[in-house]
């Protein structure tokens, strides 16, 4: 059973409206979250990381967590075509990086 | 730009040959770690090593055996490859376990 879920599995917005990614943890030992984004034919790279309850934005890209829920979202607005990606979220357990899960992903598509 | 290096790019070979992956990273990171991304794009820890000690994902097969000459360099090894071992293997490091790893841009392997 994946302990971390994704959602939706995949997402149409089109070009400069808002794009929101879910991302639930079952494992209730999750501290915190990392999202990563994965362009086609490359490899995952960290976008943004939350380890506390609230919202933290950066630029386009806004992230919250919900620490009771162990729920993430993280919202792009005025999405360009260049933000079209697998979007994953990794939670972490305290003791490290060797503890990170991986959900499935979102697959995001911006129409231009 | 990526400092994390990995050859070979892609790899195709045969049931039961045994293959090695190359791992180098330029950052000084003290953690190192061998993740797999299969054909659905889950992405799953299968290694980790820090400071001569490593820790091993349960869940992956005795035929995997990661190889470190130094803290730069983790290389991985399949003993007698089967077709399940086809997907794309990603190295990574990080400053401390608890930092988000930063991905090199994969091997790919294709077992026939």
């Amino acid at each position: 059973q994946q302990k971390v879920q994704q959602s939706p599995e995949s997402l149409i917005v089109p070009e400069g409206g808002m794009a929101s990614l879910n991302c639930t943890s079952s494992d209730r030992n999750v501290d915190y979250f990392w999202w990563y984004r994965q362009h086609s034919g490359k490899s995952p790279k960290m976008l943004m990381s939350i380890f506390s309850n609230g919202e933290k934005e950066e630029g386009r890209f806004t992230v919250h967590l919900n620490k009771a829920s162990l729920h993430t979202s993280l919202h792009i607005r005025d999405s360009q075509p260049s933000d079209s990606a697998l979007y994953l979220c990794a939670g972490g357990r305290a003791g490290g990086a060797d503890r990170l899960t991986f959900g499935k992903g979102t697959q995001l598509i911006i129409q231009p | 730009e990526t400092a994390v290096f990995q050859t070979p790019n892609y790899h195709v070979t045969q049931v039961g040959n045994e293959v090695s992956f190359n791992c180098k990273q330029t950052l000084g990171h003290d953690t190192m770690y061998w993740y797999k991304q299969d054909s659905k794009k889950l992405l799953k820890i299968m290694f980790s090593y820090n400071n001569k000690q490593l820790i091993v994902n349960e869940t992956v097969p005795r035929r995997f055996s990661p190889q470190s000459s130094d803290k730069a360099h983790l290389n991985l090894r399949i003993k007698s490859v089967e077709p399940e071992d086809s997907a794309v293997y990603l190295c990574a490091s990080s400053r401390a376990n608890n930092q988000a790893p930063l991905f090199g841009e994969g091997t790919r392997l294709s077992v026939l």
